[in-house]
């Protein structure tokens, strides 16, 4: 089984500051990890993504995280936050592990609302 | 159409009625998720299906819930005697290739219950 903790559910932060969004998962095999958004009265968009290779993933909208497997984590980071960034943050991990029901199956965490103030 | 497509956009039900809940995935998609949500909560996974594979039904909270797809096209997720609690957003999801590829968001059903 696994499971995604976001560490805030809730982050405010001003226009330009940097801003990072804690994700941290837990699985007895290995994950592919995403982090999806979700603005306003909107339906739910893929940010970025990690399946392999560089640990350093970069997205859509100068968004950016970082996996780390020690840590069992995946944390996502942009360095100038604008107002069009308020939303909620979805991260996310499926499930790799071979010959069960579930693989390949998504499990989120419970998001984490930026609001970002001019 | 292009997207994942969900229908109702909106119901609102009396409590005890049973209710049906579509999806239409984008076409050629072999994985298709059903998830919840409620107000100020996560989301909340209900069921999984992957191609011709016995669905993972590990997140269906009772036996009044029950989802079902023909092939790899259309899903139906049935609520029976519908509780207030059951009164969420219910998403669909669907992609290429389960877990390795994005997944594509329906906008949802929303489901009052009252």
């Amino acid at each position: 089984a696994q499971s995604v903790t976001q560490l805030d559910s809730q982050v405010p932060v001003f226009e330009e500051a940097p801003v990072e969004l804690r994700c941290n998962y837990s699985s007895s095999v290995s994950v592919y990890l995403f982090w999806y958004v979700q603005y306003p009265n909107q339906g739910l968009q893929l940010l970025l993504k990690y399946l392999s290779g560089s640990t350093l993933v970069k997205g859509i909208n100068g968004f950016e995280a970082e996996f780390n497997k020690s840590q069992t984590s995946f944390h996502l980071r942009k360095p100038s936050v604008h107002i069009s960034d308020t939303a909620e943050y979805f991260c996310a991990v499926s499930d790799l592990e071979a010959g069960g029901t579930s693989y390949g199956k998504l499990t989120f965490g419970q998001g984490t609302i930026l609001t970002v103030h001019p | 159409g292009a997207g994942v497509s969900q229908s109702p956009s909106n119901k609102v039900t009396e409590k005890g009625k049973d209710v049906e809940l579509r999806c239409d995935p984008i076409s050629g998609h072999t994985a298709l998720y059903w998830y919840r949500q409620r107000l100020g909560q996560g989301l909340e996974f209900l069921i999984y299906f992957q191609g011709n594979s016995a669905p993972d039904k590990s997140g269906l909270p009772s036996d009044r819930f029950s989802a079902e797809r023909t092939g790899e096209s259309v899903s139906t997720l049935t609520i029976q005697r519908t509780q207030q609690e059951d009164s969420a957003v219910y998403l669909c999801a669907s992609s290429f290739m389960a877990g390795y590829t994005e997944a594509f968001f329906g906008q949802g059903t929303r489901l009052t219950v009252v």
